[in-house]
């Protein structure tokens, strides 16, 4: 079963630092790029950074550009995102998902999101 | 960056209505369309990508048109299952970008 399981969200202060971790399980992960994509509380949808399959190509949503970095582990089919220098308006529900659009955003398969709390 | 807008941002109906959700990009994206159903609490789902292209084990009720800047999503005979949020994502460039969601509620 394809699944996308998210880790590591949790409340931190601003200023601090946060790792997610997402883990594949049931395709092929090295096939595919992935994104995170993060959800404010009562709010939209919000894309946030990709990788490549490789991990040789990454782009980042301006809001988040040297601060967070994105990275993967094919061997252990996880993709993870840290979090530097966070601020409150970084307070959301992170979602990894799988991208078959190679980079384009066609995001086929989601996880069930890990959130994360920004606050003092 | 490329905005993308919907209309309208909520709406009721009841089951078996023909519900119809537009986006528009602010520029031509082609073909580069895709929506998603978000309920409560859960992850968005890809309903149609590619603009009118039905995703797997997604039920027939549910289409999408157009191309360029301005796009449709029509539920045919609204389901039970069908309440929640739907967002349209264009795909044509990075970042792609969301429209704000169109929330679709019980009449």
């Amino acid at each position: 079963q394809v699944q996308l399981v998210e880790s590591g969200g949790g409340l931190v202060k601003p200023g601090g630092s946060l790792r997610l971790s997402c883990a594949a399980s049931g395709f092929t992960f090295s096939d595919y790029y992935m994104s995170w994509i993060r959800q404010a509380p009562g709010k939209g949808l919000e894309w946030v950074s990709y990788i490549s399959s490789s991990g040789s190509t990454i782009y980042y949503a301006d809001s988040v550009k040297g601060r967070f970095t994105i990275s993967r582990d094919n061997a252990k089919n996880s993709l993870y995102l840290q979090m530097n220098s966070l601020r409150a308006e970084d307070t959301a529900v992170y979602y990894c998902a799988r991208d078959r659009g190679r980079g384009g955003g066609l995001l086929d398969i989601w996880g069930q999101g890990t959130m994360v709390t920004v606050s003092s | 960056d490329i905005q993308m807008t919907q209309s309208p941002s909520s709406l009721s109906a009841s089951v078996g209505d023909r519900v119809t959700i537009t986006c528009r990009a602010s520029q031509s994206i082609s073909s580069y369309l895709n929506w998603y159903q978000q309920k409560p609490g859960k992850a968005p789902k890809l309903l149609i990508y590619a603009a009118s292209s039905l995703q797997s084990g997604v039920p027939s009720r549910f289409s999408g048109s157009g191309s360029g800047t301005d796009f449709t999503l029509t539920i045919s005979s609204l389901q039970p299952e069908d309440f929640a949020t739907y967002y349209c994502q264009q795909s044509y460039s990075t970042p792609c970008t969301f429209g704000p969601g169109t929330k679709v509620d019980i009449k």
